[in-house]
């Protein structure tokens, strides 16, 4: 079992929609959450980064992340054609020797057509 | 302020072949970790290195190493290459601070292995 799943979609949705993007894991020392966008043949760009449990929110986006079920997410409103991208969660223990190291999941690709 | 910055942005080698990438890191930054993504897959974890010393290591033989200069900027090494060494090579930086270790990633170099 990998230790943070997401599903790979790919996602389609029209312009203007509400996409959920979600990842759950399985080591409880995560303590340190990230959603990466990747738009093709480019390096993965941040947008959200939070730390422990709760909600964080930036323009049309909004982070928010359930320690207790080990289960993260991305919402984005107002979906536009330029969001069309893979979209990465990632996560980082605090301290201890897995510190620094990022661990992702597969991405999830997602289309937003006009 | 420029971004991190990798190179090449592409390569072709043949197995058995030796190939050094190289990766500027953000101004101010002072810890560089490099990940490898398949085709379809998220970023793994190669190494991190800081104050030019490998901190931490993920699961990929000793035929990947790396090294970090006086002015942060870091090379990886693989050696011996196989063709399951194709991928993207991405660069990271960071550094720490009271929110915690947020990485920037570079455009990546695109390895192809014949």
């Amino acid at each position: 079992q990998k230790e943070v799943e997401q599903d790979p979609g790919p996602l389609s949705v029209p312009e203007g929609a509400i996409v959920s993007l979600n990842c759950t894991y399985s080591n409880s020392a995560f303590q340190y959450f990230m959603w990466y966008r990747q738009y093709s043949r480019k390096g993965p760009e941040l947008l959200m980064y939070t730390y422990s449990s709760g909600n964080k929110e930036d323009g049309r986006f909004t982070a928010q992340v359930d320690k207790s079920s080990k289960y993260i997410s991305l919402f984005i409103r107002d979906s536009q054609p330029s969001d069309s991208a893979t979209y990465l969660c990632a996560m980082s223990a605090a301290g201890g020797t897995s510190y620094g190291k990022l661990t992702f999941g597969q991405g999830t690709i997602l289309t937003v057509h006009p | 302020d420029a971004g991190v910055t990798q190179s090449p942005t592409h390569l072709i080698k043949t197995r058995g072949q030796q190939v050094t990438l190289r990766c500027s890191p953000k101004s101010g930054h002072d810890t560089v970790s490099w990940y490898q993504q398949a085709l379809g897959q998220g970023p793994q974890f190669i190494f991190q290195y800081y104050e030019e010393e490998e901190r931490q290591r993920g699961n990929f033989p000793d035929r990947f190493s790396g090294h970090q200069f006086p002015n942060y900027s870091s090379e990886l090494n693989v050696n011996a290459l196989l063709l399951g060494d194709s991928a993207l090579y991405l660069c990271a930086s960071s550094f720490l601070d009271t929110q915690g270790e947020t990485q920037y990633f570079g455009p990546g170099t695109r390895l192809l292995v014949l």
